[in-house]
């Protein structure tokens, strides 16, 4: 167990709908990071936040939106979805270490169905 | 962060140990090796890193060459739950994003 959790696990929706994802990191870890995982894709990094504030950004769809919670908790918001969003959405929290050495805790992942 | 080479994929028998290449030629100075793992469908985890003496833990054991362009990953006692995809990344520093690349398909054969 990794102390990270992410709610729901397994999602099915249909095209055009929005879901919300959600993840609780380990208690305190700052840093909440949001990854995407296709068939035929590997781990796509999203979008980093720290302390409450967008830290970087990577292949998110502007469709795709997030936010962490003055209590550290994340939401990744998925919106007009279509057949190819659907994935292993993943989150990851750290605690940042001065000099490196922070490693990143994985939940078990949301599986997001859109049919 | 430098970019990492593994194979894509290597086999291994039950109770040998398991050595998982790593290349990462551009890699600077202050770029740390990480190795993470991911058991089908399940979330990465962490296993070791390194910057530049090599590094044991109760999962493995890390060895990195003196000039820092290879490493590799030891998993000394291979068992059927070590089947996973295996991460090399290099990273400057904690806080930065994690990008995995294709990693190596380990299989443990009985």
């Amino acid at each position: 167990d990794s102390g990270v959790t992410q709610t729901p696990k397994h999602l099915i929706t249909a095209t055009g709908q929005r879901v919300t994802l959600r993840c609780s990191p380990r208690s305190g870890d700052l840093s909440v990071y949001w990854y995407q995982q296709s068939l035929d894709q590997g781990l796509q990094f999203l979008i980093q936040y720290y302390n409450g504030e967008e830290r970087a950004k990577g292949n998110i769809l502007e469709r795709f939106s997030a936010q962490q919670f003055p209590d550290l908790h994340s939401e990744l918001n998925l919106s007009s979805l279509e057949l190819g969003d659907s994935a292993l959405y993943f989150c990851a929290s750290s605690v940042e270490v001065a000099g490196g050495g922070g490693e990143l805790f994985f939940g078990e992942g949301s599986r997001l169905t859109v049919l | 962060d430098a970019k990492t080479t593994q194979p894509p994929s290597m086999d291994c028998a039950e109770g040998r140990a398991a050595n998982l290449p790593c290349n990462h030629s551009t890699i600077s100075g202050n770029e740390y090796v990480y190795w993470y793992r991911q058991i089908h469908s399940q979330g990465p985890q962490y296993i070791i890193h390194g910057l530049k003496n090599n590094e044991t833990n109760e999962m493995a054991s890390l060895i990195i060459t003196e000039d820092r362009k290879s490493s590799t990953l030891i998993l000394p006692h291979a068992t059927l739950r070590d089947t996973a995809v295996y991460y090399c990344i290099a990273l400057k520093a904690a806080g930065n994003k994690l990008t995995f690349g294709g990693g190596t398909r380990v299989l443990v054969k009985p």
